[in-house]
């Protein structure tokens, strides 16, 4: 079992949808979570920490629910320039700098 | 501000020879990673420095695969020989304990 699982997608929606991933995480003792961005043929890029009372960033919220070992990602009001890779990712244990990183879901935004 | 400087940024070679990748870490930052992104694999962690130190190599693949940081600014990856499988992008970041990490823009090698 991967540590850190995403749906792939692609998740192909309107401009102005409410779009949310999900993904799982196997290491209980994970501490600190992140959703990354990664744009085509560019690098990863933090887009928010994930804190345990959720948090929001204007138009995206984040999730993290310990007890079924999941984080999620909301996103309202999509933007084409949101087309990109979100990167779900987890840190192993606490006092490491170790990110483990999943696979990606991919989003495509449409006219 | 300076972000991660790596270099190249494309590296195209014959199977069988040597690569070296270069990082330039954040000034500040204390840990420095390697990564490796294929279509197939995703971001795999090579191998993380702190303070200069290697703390965990378990992701290298091989001996045919090396890494050094020789002081706080410099970081090295090496590839010999280099194998056509070895292509992928390869990123180097930076970080402070317990902060995000930073990406640098990547080494696109090609192995032919």
């Amino acid at each position: 079992r991967k540590e850190v699982e995403q749906d792939p997608g692609p998740f192909n929606v309107p401009e102005g949808a409410t779009v949310a991933f999900n993904c799982t995480y196997s290491n209980s003792a994970s501490q600190s979570f992140f959703w990354y961005r990664q744009d085509c043929r560019k690098e990863p890029k933090l887009l928010m920490s994930v804190y345990s009372s959720g948090n929001e960033d204007g138009r995206f919220t984040a999730q993290l629910n310990r007890a079924s070992q999941y984080i999620s990602l909301l996103i309202r009001d999509s933007k084409l320039s949101d087309s990109a890779t979100y990167l779900c990712v987890v840190t192993p244990s606490y006092n490491t700098d170790k990110l483990i990183f999943g696979t990606g879901t991919r989003l495509q935004v449409f006219p | 501000d300076a972000g991660v400087i790596q270099s190249p940024r494309h590296e195209v070679t014959e199977m069988g020879q040597e690569v070296t990748l270069r990082c330039k870490p954040i000034s500040g930052h204390n840990s420095l990673f390697w990564y490796r992104q294929t279509m197939m694999r995703g971001l795999e962690l090579l191998i993380y420095f702190n303070n200069n130190v290697p703390i965990d190599d378990s992701g290298m693949p091989e001996d045919r695969f090396s890494a050094k940081m020789p002081n706080a600014s410099f970081s090295t990856l090496k590839i010999q020989p280099s194998e056509p499988r070895d292509s992928a992008v390869y990123f180097c970041a930076s970080s402070s304990l317990n902060q995000p990490q930073h990406f640098g823009d990547g080494t696109r090698l090609s192995i032919l």
